[in-house]
């Protein structure tokens, strides 16, 4: 059973470009999370997503950023006309179930880099 | 702003010694505590968790405190090893709440050899 996998693991993307995040959770998991963190930091809850519907987004900036994990593929992270702030690790979990009820596991990460 | 920090962002231990983190938080509501491990380019690790009518649990090498009366928790390494050099995170979450980890910042444990 392979563990979440993300991709890309790098990517770059000058300013004003869009960054698109894939992340596949594990197999059979419903719940999505994402997280970004920056250089020396902790994880910075954006948003909670369960197959078709965001759960909560609370982190999640009002403009540029988006998310969904629709029925069938990998949930996508998009970031639109990027800029140089956005470069960060971001970080994606899977659950089987809620949080508090089991374990959240993570992928690699992807290291947006905006130049 | 995030409810869950840290005292120390760094910790050098010599290899074989015990180790202490510890974390505190401010949301007096959470109810479950999780430990991540988190190595040089690689996602959070699930070390150990505990909830909050508990207030020691134990693992492999690993134990974690609870202290509820001043919102204070720790996780001790014991015989730590060079593989044990990581950034470790504390994480909470409210269980009758919003069901997301709340992660601190982290502290940087050097094992020395």
């Amino acid at each position: 059973n392979a563990g979440v996998m993300q991709n890309p693991r790098h990517l770059v993307r000058r300013r004003g470009q869009e960054a698109r995040l894939r992340c596949s959770p594990m197999k059979g998991h419903s719940h999505v999370y994402w997280y970004r963190q920056l250089p020396e930091e902790g994880l910075k809850f954006m948003v909670y997503l369960q197959k078709e519907n965001i759960i909560d987004e609370s982190g999640m900036p009002k403009e540029r950023f988006s998310a969904e994990f629709p029925k069938e593929g990998p949930s996508i992270l998009r970031i639109q006309q990027v800029v140089r702030g956005d470069s960060a690790a971001y970080f994606c979990a899977s659950s089987l179930q809620q949080v508090a009820n089991t374990e959240a596991f993570f992928g690699q990460g992807t290291r947006l880099t905006v130049v | 702003g995030e409810s869950v920090g840290l005292h120390l962002p760094t910790l050098s231990v010599q290899e074989g010694d015990n180790s202490i983190i510890n974390c505190a938080y401010s949301n007096s509501a959470s109810d479950y505590f999780i430990w991540y491990k988190q190595e040089s380019g690689k996602g959070p690790q699930f070390i150990i968790d505990i909830r909050s009518n508990m207030d020691k649990r134990q693992g492999q090498r690993v134990t974690v405190l609870l202290n509820k009366t001043v919102k204070h928790l720790s996780l001790q390494i014991a015989a730590t090893q060079p593989g044990d050099s990581a950034v470790y995170f504390c994480a909470e979450i409210e269980i009758q709440g919003a069901q997301k980890l709340v992660f601190g910042q982290g502290t940087r444990l050097t094992i020395n050899p």
